[in-house]
């Protein structure tokens, strides 16, 4: 267990539908990430906060993507008119800025089926 | 942005060094190169990371060349929990995130 939680660990859900998911970093980490993994590949960067302002994002994240990080503790991942090929683990990471170079903590993800 | 060349996979006998090898060859003077493994159905965990000089901690250690443009992760004793893709990252330039390859799936034989 790292520390980061996310919820819902899975979460089926129907074409078209809005989903959200949550994450909760370690507390005292001010950079908060979000990634997708697809089966058999690397998890792929989608945006990244430090406290509570989105410092980026990949062109993965379509206009049907939204994330959140309001009060520079927990974040939010919202997909709205999901479709199949949203079906991916999202994970969560969390790190702390450090001199010397910095590890992400990573959450167990949220696996999403989307039929 | 740095990449990063792994082998798809590997095989290592129970007890003996697993040496995971990494070729980053186009990375700048001021990324890291982390190392991280995944546990099927887990988030990635991290392992190790260093710059320069070669690193060691309870889990591995970490052998980077001395152009920086390889390195090899090595599990001392591996164990069967030691089974797992382990990914070799370069931190983007100018950001924190990071790209991940498609890894080296380790297995190790009992």
């Amino acid at each position: 267990d790292t520390g980061v939680s996310q919820d819902p660990r899975h979460k089926i859900t129907k074409r078209g539908q809005n989903v959200t998911f949550r994450c909760d970093p370690i507390s005292e980490h001010n950079r908060l990430y979000w990634y997708r993994q697809t089966l058999g590949q690397g998890p792929e960067f989608l945006t990244y906060f430090q406290n509570e302002a989105q410092l980026e994002k990949s062109r993965l994240l379509s206009d049907r993507f939204s994330a959140e990080r309001p009060k520079g503790s927990f974040s939010t991942l919202e997909i709205q008119r999901t479709e199949q090929g949203d079906s991916a683990m999202y994970l969560c990471a969390s790190s702390l800025v450090l001199a010397g170079g910095q590890e992400q903590y990573f959450g167990p993800g949220t696996r999403l089926t989307v039929t | 942005d740095a990449k990063t060349t792994q082998p798809p996979s590997m095989d290592c006998a129970e007890g003996r060094a697993a040496n995971l090898p990494c070729n980053h060859s186009t990375i700048s003077g001021n990324e890291y190169v982390y190392w991280y493994r995944q546990i099927h159905s887990q988030g990635p965990q991290y392992i190790i990371h260093g710059l320069k000089n070669n690193e060691t901690n309870e889990m591995a250690s970490l052998i980077i060349t001395e152009d920086r443009k390889s390195s090899t992760l090595i599990l001392p004793h591996a164990t069967l929990r030691d089974t797992a893709v382990y990914y070799c990252i370069v931190r983007f330039t100018g950001t924190y995130k990071y790209i991940f390859g498609t890894g080296t799936r380790l297995k190790v034989l009992a």
